[in-house]
């Protein structure tokens, strides 16, 4: 089935470890893009990838780093993961930027930092 | 700069009831504005999108929203509540950078 995997689904983590959430999607879409979800808050993108090889900085970018070195994934990594950074991690992506193309999301990915 | 506010972060309704869920933007732009629809441990799903066509928008599910301009609102409506609609939902706004900028959600209760 097309769509979009994610890894882990859960994850409770020491502070200070690092922790890489990967991101799989198999409908060959050029845009992805990573939001983390808080309670109130709705969700904020992190970080976004308008096509394999450039990556941009979303709303709240600090203390995570992504990459893209192919089409199909699009890993988001913690240096040093932080308590604040527990939260729910949601992989979207589309087939190119733009307000016209819809953005499909994958299952998430729940952290826990202590 | 734009933004989204949902008034009401958890409503109620009975089944059968209509359903109205509050979105009022804020954009320097022309806005496009989408509502998602988000189930217990899921991903989100779109449920309709605006996209300056027809001020009334239809979408999955029998819900649709209407765009008004003079009053910066898109909310979303369904004229019978069933079971199956508990779910959270989200209202988002883009800019021509396609960038979202979500609400903070509202949780739809539809007791029987």
């Amino acid at each position: 089935i097309a769509g979009i995997t994610q890894a882990p689904t859960s994850q409770i983590l020491a502070a200070g470890r690092r922790m890489t959430l990967r991101c799989t999607q198999d409908m060959r879409h050029n845009a992805m893009y990573w939001y983390r979800q808080d309670l109130g808050l709705g969700l904020r993108l992190i970080h976004y990838s308008n096509t394999a090889g450039t990556t941009g900085k979303g709303e709240v970018p600090d203390g995570y780093s992504v990459s893209r070195a192919n089409t199909d994934d699009f890993p988001l990594t913690l240096a040093s993961a932080v308590p604040s950074q527990t939260s729910v991690y949601f992989c979207a992506s589309s087939e190119r930027t733009g307000v016209i193309y819809e953005q499909f999301f994958g299952p998430g990915t729940r952290l826990t930092v202590l | 700069a734009q933004s989204v506010t949902q008034l009401g972060s958890h409503v109620s309704v009975s089944e059968g009831a209509l359903v109205l869920l509050r979105c009022n933007y804020s954009s320097s732009v022309p806005p496009y504005l989408f509502w998602y629809v988000q189930y217990p441990n899921q991903g989100l799903q779109l449920l309709l999108k605006y996209t300056s066509a027809a001020t009334l928008v239809k979408g999955i599910n029998g819900f649709e929203a209407e765009f008004k301009k003079s009053e910066t609102s898109f909310h979303l409506t369904k004229p019978s509540a069933h079971m199956s609609d508990a779910a959270e939902y989200f209202c988002a706004v883009s800019g021509n950078t396609g960038k979202l900028i979500f609400g903070q959600g509202t949780t739809l209760q539809v007791k029987p």
